[in-house]
């Protein structure tokens, strides 16, 4: 079975820069988080996605990110412009259901704005 | 708002056992989750306590006390490849599908040395 995959691995840009990031979930996950892990920090959730819904948005900086989940399956995130505290490991994990206690991750994106 | 406190770094010798303790304060807890990530991957489900007591999964075992919000994850015949970060996360929110969150701690970074 197929992790969640996410593109691309690494990503430099220049600040005031668009970027975008792709997830493709596991096969008949509903679920689908974005989380933003800084250096030496634990994941912290941007938004979840119950099938094209999202559900729980409150962390998302709306004035220069956004998320879409267009057909429940996969998503992208973007971020314009891009800002130096940008800087960070986005990682895309799914489950299941909503309430089960397991969430894939997949591998993340780098992003480094310089 | 949810707040968990792990030690940053643990050494510990190959062979040893090892407990990393969390602490947690939060509403409408569910349970406690443990994951694993080595440098540079992604973060991996270990463990998962809703209830009292203590969970087992061959060298791993995770603990809860709900009454003291508190927990451990234990490591046994450790391994030199156990050297990676570890997280707990807490599990709350209330009763419905779209009302739970998961929040991670800051991560304790194990060293596994010869």
């Amino acid at each position: 079975e197929a992790g969640v995959v996410q593109s691309p691995r690494y990503k430099i840009i220049e600040k005031k820069q668009p970027v975008a990031f792709w997830c493709n979930p596991i096969s008949g996950h509903n679920t689908l988080y974005w989380y933003l892990q800084n250096l030496g920090q634990g994941p912290e959730l941007l938004i979840r996605y119950e099938n094209e819904e999202a559900v729980d948005d409150s962390q998302l900086p709306k004035d220069r990110f956004s998320a879409e989940r267009l057909k429940g399956v996969d998503s992208t995130l973007k971020i314009q412009p891009a800002e130096l505290g940008d800087s960070a490991v986005y990682l895309c994990a799914s489950s299941l259901t909503p309430g089960t206690d397991t969430q894939y991750f997949g591998p993340g994106t780098r992003l480094t704005v310089l | 708002g949810q707040s968990l406190e792990q030690p940053s770094e643990v050494t510990a010798v190959e062979g040893a056992i090892v407990q990393i303790n969390c602490t947690y304060q939060t509403s409408g807890f569910y349970g406690l989750s443990w994951y694993q990530q080595h440098d540079g991957g992604a973060p991996t489900f270990l463990s998962y306590n809703a209830l009292d007591g203590l969970e087992e999964t061959g060298r791993f075992s995770s603990f809860l006390s709900r009454s003291d919000s508190y927990g451990y994850l234990l490591l046994q015949e450790l391994q030199m490849k156990d050297s990676a970060s570890y997280f707990c996360a807490v599990r709350s929110g209330y009763s419905g599908a779209g009302s739970y969150q998961l929040t991670f701690g800051k991560g304790t970074k194990l060293s596994v040395i010869p």
